[in-house]
This record gives structure tokens, C-alpha cells and sequence, in this order.
């Protein structure tokens, strides 16, 4: 199936480093979406974008909504060690289907 | 509520068994998904239902896997004669279909993790 590109696809930093991770896709969505997984768990909701050029924020999370509609940016700002997990991107269609489909996903892990 | 559930959590079967699972989604949530996870790969869509009805089958979902939503509550996923290829995790997730328009929002599950021998 279908995967979106997301890179890194890992990172190692330190505690207090400001990370950031894209997605990018051939194909046009509507609504953007990032989520992050820890093992042996589902994805969690972290951050939304339902238009172009959208800027949205979440305590320290801040993700962007491509203009193209081709790609979209998440950063974290001082990261923590409850950060570390696998970010996926998502991109969805609406007015149909509006299956998810999602990244190749970002390893991040905070060195101590 | 506590969110969608999923069971069992784990699974290990051999291959040419049949496996079971079961989702129960958000109450409320009109829309289930099932998708599929191997290592180190983001999720893959496999079907959805709105309501009992099943709307969209991916090319993954070979004949061996069948999916039902009955009373448009819980669903449950099958996979006949497994094989080895199956291994993976399977995650299920909910949402609300509102007015046309209102972008729904998916909420997974903790996923049910199949290893087949």
C-alpha cells in the first residue's frame, strides 16, 4: 500500500533539543495529521491541520499545513524524555472514504 | 468511556489456523477502520464500515480475511489459514461521521499483535 515519505527516519538528541520531522506525498490531502505511537500501543492524536498554510499548536508541538497540500512539518519544541516514540504523519481525504494513510514514521531518541 | 478497545492483545498461532479478533469502538462512533502494521512501517488501511455496512476493502484484505460489524457496534476480523506473512499488528480505530463536510477525527486502539509460527 501506499506510504507517505516522512524523514529522518530517526533521530538521536538530547534532552532539551528542539526536533523537527516533515511528510511529504505525490498525492493532494485535506486534513493533515500527526500521531505518535509508543510500543505496543496504537497511534495517538497529537495534532490536526484541516487547511493550507495552517499553523497549529499543542503545548509544545507545532505543525504546519503545507500551501501545496503535498506535505506537512512538525516541530517539538525543548523535548523531554516522555517524547520519545515513533511520530507518523497521516494524510486523509474527505467526502468519501477518509481512510488514513500514513508516514514511514520518525524514531526519536533522547540520548541522556 | 475509555476509548476503543481491542482484543486479544496478543496473539500466537500456527500457521494454517484461524484467528479472531475483536474491536470495540468509541460509543457513538458511526466509522471503524481496520488496519494492519509490520515492523518498522507506518499503518495500512484494510477496510472500514460505517454503521453495519462495509464501504471499502483494500487490495491488502485477501480472500482469507473477512471482517463484520453486525449491529454496527463492535466488529470483529478473521483471518483464515494463517501464514507467516500475516505477522503483524492490527489496529483498529473510530470516528464520528457528522455532517458532510466535518472532518472526522481517528482514534486507534491499542492493537491486537498476531504471530503466526
Amino acid at each position: 500500500g501506499q506510504q507517505l515519505n516522512q524523514s529522518p527516519q530517526s533521530m538521536f538528541i538530547q534532552e532539551g533539543e528542539d526536533v523537527s520531522m516533515n511528510c511529504t506525498s505525490s498525492s493532494i490531502f485535506n486534513t493533515w495529521l500527526w500521531y505518535k505511537q509508543d510500543p505496543g500501543e496504537g497511534p495517538v492524536l497529537l495534532i490536526a491541520l484541516y487547511k493550507a498554510g495552517e499553523l497549529t499548536s499543542n503545548g509544545r508541538l507545532t505543525a504546519q499545513f503545507g500551501i501545496t497540500r503535498k506535505d506537512s512539518f512538525l516541530n517539538i519544541s525543548a523535548s523531554i524524555p516522555s517524547d520519545v516514540g515513533i511520530y507518523f504523519c497521516a494524510g486523509q481525504q474527505l467526502f468519501g472514504n477518509e481512510k488514513l494513510t500514513f508516514g514511514t514514521g520518525t524514531r526519536l531518541t533522547i540520548i541522556p | 468511556d475509555t476509548g476503543v478497545s481491542q482484543n486479544p492483545r496478543h496473539k500466537i498461532t500456527k500457521r494454517g489456523q484461524n484467528v479472531t479478533f475483536r474491536c470495540d469502538p468509541i460509543s457513538e462512533h458511526n466509522r471503524l477502520y481496520w488496519y494492519r502494521q509490520t515492523l518498522g512501517q507506518g499503518p495500512e488501511f484494510l477496510t472500514y464500515f460505517q454503521n453495519e455496512a462495509q464501504l471499502e476493502k483494500s487490495r491488502l484484505l485477501s480472500d482469507r480475511f473477512s471482517a463484520e460489524r453486525p449491529k454496527g457496534s463492535f466488529s470483529t476480523l478473521e483471518i483464515q489459514r494463517t501464514e507467516q506473512g500475516d505477522s503483524a499488528m492490527y489496529l483498529c480505530a473510530s470516528s464520528i461521521r457528522g455532517h458532510a463536510g466535518k472532518t472526522e477525527t481517528q482514534y486507534f486502539g491499542p492493537g491486537t499483535r498476531l504471530l503466526v509460527l
